[in-house]
């Protein structure tokens, strides 16, 4: 079964640092991989997705996440973090459509990423 | 304009009732969601519409019973509520189920908190 992990419950990170997220997954076949932000008392928003090619996914707001197949890892990045990006991180695997998952997504436990002053 | 909304955004009822949550997209897409996030923010998937059609059913007690009285609309219904049954429900919708080389992603709605007492 398809599986993602976030294995740090809390990242704290200063202000105007470099930021890392981590996600690993299991999946058979290729996995589509998706990042995803939850600021507090709102929905998700959609940052990124991998698909295939370039292993380095560039999304919104300034974030980027790096493909590893052979580390299957997902880690999202950012090279100057923001009090603003403080937030609930979530990493999620597309399950195959070929088992018959259609576009459903199974996500990981989130990261809850602070930034400070 | 908002994406994907829901109504209500919050839901205080008693155990045993019963009790509706609404979901409406104009994004123009074929395919909606349900979701469970509990109080540590695990998120899963309960229910997925394409084009009003049932595509995914997870172990989701039979006390919930999702509507879909047309693309744009997804309803939730659940019977004789439990306090295990407090959480953020969220809708969410893609442009369709995608296919094996375009997973598609998915914009989700602002959220209902449904409290049981």
């Amino acid at each position: 079964a398809q599986s993602v992990a976030q294995p740090e419950d809390q990242v704290n990170v200063a202000e105007g640092n470099p930021l890392t997220v981590k996600c690993t997954y299991s999946v058979s076949g290729n996995p589509y991989l998706f990042w995803y932000v939850q600021y507090p008392n709102r929905g998700l928003q959609f940052l990124l997705k991998y698909i295939t090619g370039d292993n380095l996914v560039k999304g919104s707001y300034g974030f980027e996440a790096e493909f590893n197949k052979s580390q299957t890892s997902f880690h999202l990045k950012k090279p100057s973090a923001l009090v603003s990006d403080s937030a609930l991180y979530f990493c999620a695997v597309r399950v195959p459509i070929l088992t018959g998952g259609g576009n459903k997504l199974t996500f990981g436990t989130g990261t809850q990423l602070k930034v400070e002053l | 304009d908002t994406a994907v909304s829901q109504t209500p955004k919050y839901l205080v009822t008693q155990m045993g009732n019963d009790k509706s949550i609404k979901c409406e997209q104009n994004l123009g897409h074929d395919t909606m969601y349900w979701y469970k996030q509990d109080s540590k923010k695990f998120l899963k998937i309960m229910f997925s519409y394409n084009n009003k059609e049932l595509i995914i059913n997870e172990t989701v007690p039979n006390r919930f019973s999702p509507k879909s009285p047309d693309k744009a609309h997804l309803n939730l219904h659940i019977n004789s509520l439990e306090l295990g049954d407090s959480a953020v429900y969220f809708c969410a919708s893609s442009p369709g189920q995608g296919s094996i080389a375009q997973p598609y992603e998915q914009y989700f709605g602002p959220g209902t908190r449904l409290t049981v007492t």
